[in-house]
């Protein structure tokens, strides 16, 4: 059972470089979401997917861009990197995105730095 | 609007000690409350949850309670292991469902032999 798999695990870029995370899911979920993670501020919601077709934005959405690409698969871009950038990145999916007691199911993350 | 705030860390404890995370949260309405635990190098997972008020959530030892009264869901168990190191993530699920989902701090735990 892979679940919900990301890459690349690492990342090192230039500011100003541009990358896209991967991620892909076999669980045949409708629902998909980019968080990241900083230091003492928990997680916050950078975009989601609520269902094939489907993008919004988030708590962060600022200087990222997402891709639904198929019901599996949910990119995150970040087109011209900058060092508030820096963080780890988690992707997650729920069989849908209405309830409030959805369970997620995450990524292993991906370490990104942008020196 | 809603917010999650949890203890502060890092909480280093012994083996077989007893554990309380505390967990207070601010809502509308009547949110699902949740524990995530994170383990080094992996993911965040489910630990456990409750979905209204009195509710017990248990998984692999651990217990909170949704505590309406005082707007707490405190983590808890009798007897952690060294296993237990993680940092453990209280999270509110209100209206807007699971995009809406919000996140404590995080707290690291260190369980030492």
């Amino acid at each position: 059972n892979a679940g919900v798999t990301q890459t690349p695990k690492f990342q090192v870029l230039k500011t100003g470089q541009s990358m896209t995370l991967q991620c892909a899911q076999d669980m045949n979920h409708n629902s998909m979401y980019w968080y990241r993670q900083d230091p003492g501020m928990g997680l916050r919601l950078i975009y989601y997917s609520a269902s094939e077709g489907t993008t919004d934005k988030g708590e962060v959405p600022n200087g990222y861009n997402v891709s639904r690409l198929n019901k599996r698969e949910f990119s995150l871009r970040l087109e011209s990197a900058a060092p508030s950038q820096t963080s780890v990145y988690f992707c997650a999916s729920s069989e849908q995105s209405y309830a409030r007691n959805e369970k997620l199911f995450f990524g292993s993350g991906t370490q990104l730095s942008v020196l | 609007g809603d917010s999650v705030t949890q203890m502060e860390g890092p909480v280093t404890l012994s083996e077989e000690a007893f554990l309380t995370i505390n967990c207070t949260y601010t809502a509308t309405g009547y949110p699902s409350l949740f524990w995530y635990v994170q383990y080094p190098g992996e993911g965040l997972q489910l630990l456990l949850k409750a979905t209204k008020a009195d509710d017990k959530g248990s998984n692999k030892g651990f217990e909170a309670t949704y505590r309406k009264e005082t707007t707490s869901f405190h983590l808890e168990k009798g007897s952690v292991q060294v296993s237990d190191s993680a940092v453990y993530f209280c999270a509110l699920g209100g209206e807007g469902g699971a995009q809406k989902l919000v996140f404590g701090q995080g707290t690291r735990l260190t369980i030492n032999p």
